[in-house]
């Protein structure tokens, strides 16, 4: 069974401008939950989907979204990029409550 | 939110040793996972252990779910084991998974 996949593993913004993630989940999950990882922070939750529905969402502004299709993917969204969004995101996926895999990661760059 | 601390977070060890990392939640789980993280950044599942004691090859845990604390146990360590784990929880009806800080693993040669 394939893993949780994420894309683009890298990514180079500017200061101002908005990024899509995408994150396809293990076949027959249907819960995607969303991270970021900075070495300031932590790993830090930013949101939860479950059947094209948000579950649960994190501290984060509203710059931050996300969205889930029927067929489970699921992409996440930051506008006006600032530099302090620079990080590693994460995706996960899990059967509802059981234990989640994670995929490799975006690792976005702002300038 | 639960509170999830790790210990120690910083250990170096010889090849060969053993080691114990220590991870204490403030409340009641219902899901603890440890992960490893690797160099790239992918976070890898060690174990899903919300109670009991699981072992896989030079690995083992044991959650307490009763006192709220989780032990990984690394014997006899290869350089290979170098690098960062991380103790999760959620709580019941949660996925959120809430992350210890770490503990950064460096095994010398």
């Amino acid at each position: 069974k394939a893993g949780v996949t994420q894309t683009p593993r890298y990514l180079i913004k500017t200061r101002g401008q908005q990024v899509t993630l995408s994150c396809s989940p293990i076949s027959g999950h249907r819960s995607v939950s969303w991270y970021q990882q900075t070495p300031g922070q932590g790993l830090q939750f930013l949101f939860e989907y479950f059947s094209e529905t948000q579950r649960n969402k994190g501290n984060f502004p509203g710059r931050f979204s996300g969205r889930q299709f029927s067929n489970s993917r699921s992409e996440m969204n930051v506008s006006t990029l600032e530099l302090g969004d620079s990080a590693l995101y994460l995706c996960a996926s899990s059967l509802p409550g059981a234990e989640q895999y994670f995929g490799p990661g975006t690792r976005l760059t702002v300038t | 939110g639960i509170q999830v601390e790790q210990s120690p977070p910083d250990l170096i060890l010889q090849e060969g040793a053993n080691s114990t990392l220590r991870c204490n939640f403030s409340d009641s789980v219902n899901n603890l996972q440890w992960f490893h993280q690797n160099p790239w950044g992918q976070l890898i599942n060690l174990f899903y252990i919300p109670s009991g004691t699981k072992q896989n090859g030079r690995l083992s845990a044991t959650t307490v779910a009763t006192e709220r604390y989780s032990l990984l146990y690394i014997s006899s360590s290869q350089t290979t084991d170098s690098g960062v784990y991380f103790c999760a929880v959620a709580d019941f009806g949660n996925e959120k998974l809430t992350f210890g800080t770490g503990t950064r693993l460096t095994i010398i040669p």
